[in-house]
Order: structure tokens, then C-alpha cells, then sequence
């Protein structure tokens, strides 16, 4: 069964950093773009950041540009968001998904505050 | 950013009759369209991609359709399973953008 799996959430301060891992499985990782999408608590879905295939394209939501950074390890299959200068307003589950949300994981939670 | 209007935000069913849910955009799209379901605390599921192909396994109740800035996701016999949120996104114009969300209960 294909599956993603989020991990490296948790609370830290504003101003702090985290760094979220998604662990693929079950598909040809290295042949989709790979994507993180954001749900603040009771509020709707936000896309953060896409990557491509070989991870040489990578594309942001303007809250996001210059504070956080979409990677991939082809070879671990395992995607990256290192969220960096964290604001209250970044509280929220981040999920990974595969080509356009087809596949989604089950989410991890972020939460800033002081 | 293109903005993703989606009416009603609220609407009661009741089991066995139809539903259906309206989706604008602000900016003319191409068919990167797509409709996701998610049922609280479980993540998105998407029900409807390219404007009217259902993903692997979604009902025939779902149907979707429209083009340029305005669509539509209708459910022919609303089911238990369907209560949730449904959001419409547009993948044409990166950042890709959902709707608000709309909420579907029983009566």
C-alpha cells in the first residue's frame, strides 16, 4: 500500500526552528513531485511547498518564502520541510502528499507558542 | 493568489437525497481542478481531479463538473459516510488554492 508517513512535529518557541521528515513507501518516490500542505486548528488547507522530481525546482507560498525549505533524499525516500524563524501563525498540521494530493499522510502537528 | 469561493458553507442533507456544492474561482482555470473530502480528525481525501475523473474507488454518487472560474461537486443519494468537509482547490495557478471548506451534515 502506498503510504507517507510525517514525523518531527512538535512545540517550540516563536522564532524557533523544526524540521519535518515524510517517509514514503510502496511507489517510485524519486518519479513525483512531492508536496507540504498545511491545516491551521479548525481552519481550512494551505499548500506550502512542492518540489520536483530530482528536487532542483522547488516552489513556496509567500508566507513561507526565505524562513522555510523543501528538500528530498531520492535515496532514503524521504521528504523534508526545515521550517526555520517560526511565527504563531505557523501552527498547524502539516501533511506531505504526492502528486497533486492524491496520496496524503496522516498529518503531524506543529505548534508555536511561547 | 487565486482565490476559491465555495457555496454554501454549511448544508444539511437528508440520506438518500441529492446534494450539491458550488465552487468559483477568481481567475479562469484550465482542468486542474479538483475536489477533496475530509472527515474530522482523518486527513484529506481526494474525490474528483481534472474537473468531472473520480480517483480509484470513490462512489458513482460523486459527480463533478464545470469550467473556467465556475464547477461543481454533486452527490446523487447522500450516505452516512458522506458528513465532512469538502473543499474544492485549483492546481492551475501555483500557489495552488482550496476553497473554505463545506461543511456536510445530517439533518
Amino acid at each position: 500500500e502506498v503510504q507517507l508517513v510525517e514525523s518531527g512535529g512538535g512545540l517550540v518557541q516563536p522564532g524557533g526552528s523544526l524540521r519535518l521528515s515524510c517517509a514514503a513507501s510502496e511507489f517510485i518516490f524519486r518519479t513525483y513531485w512531492m508536496y507540504w500542505a498545511r491545516q491551521a486548528p479548525g481552519k481550512g488547507l494551505e499548500w506550502v511547498a512542492k518540489i520536483n522530481e530530482d528536487g532542483t525546482d522547488k516552489y513556496y507560498v509567500d508566507s513561507v518564502k526565505g524562513r522555510f525549505t523543501i528538500s528530498r533524499d531520492n535515496g532514503k525516500n524521504s521528504l523534508y520541510l526545515q521550517m526555520n524563524s517560526l511565527r504563531v501563525e505557523d501552527t498547524a498540521v502539516y501533511y506531505c502528499a504526492r502528486s497533486g494530493g492524491v496520496v496524503w499522510g496522516q498529518g503531524t502537528l506543529v505548534t508555536v507558542s511561547s | 493568489d487565486v482565490v476559491m469561493t465555495q457555496s454554501p458553507l454549511s448544508l444539511p442533507v437528508t440520506l438518500g437525497q441529492p446534494a450539491s456544492i458550488s465552487c468559483r474561482s477568481s481567475l479562469s482555470l484550465g482542468t486542474y481542478f479538483s475536489w477533496f473530502h475530509q472527515r474530522p480528525g482523518q486527513s484529506p481525501r481526494r474525490l474528483i481531479y481534472d474537473v468531472s475523473e473520480r480517483d480509484s474507488g470513490v462512489p458513482d454518487r460523486f459527480s463533478g463538473s464545470g469550467s473556467g472560474t465556475d464547477f461543481t461537486l454533486k452527490i446523487s443519494r447522500v450516505e452516512a459516510e458522506d458528513v465532512g468537509v469538502y473543499y474544492c482547490m485549483q492546481g492551475t495557478h501555483w500557489p495552488w488554492t482550496f476553497g473554505q471548506g463545506t461543511k456536510v451534515e445530517i439533518k
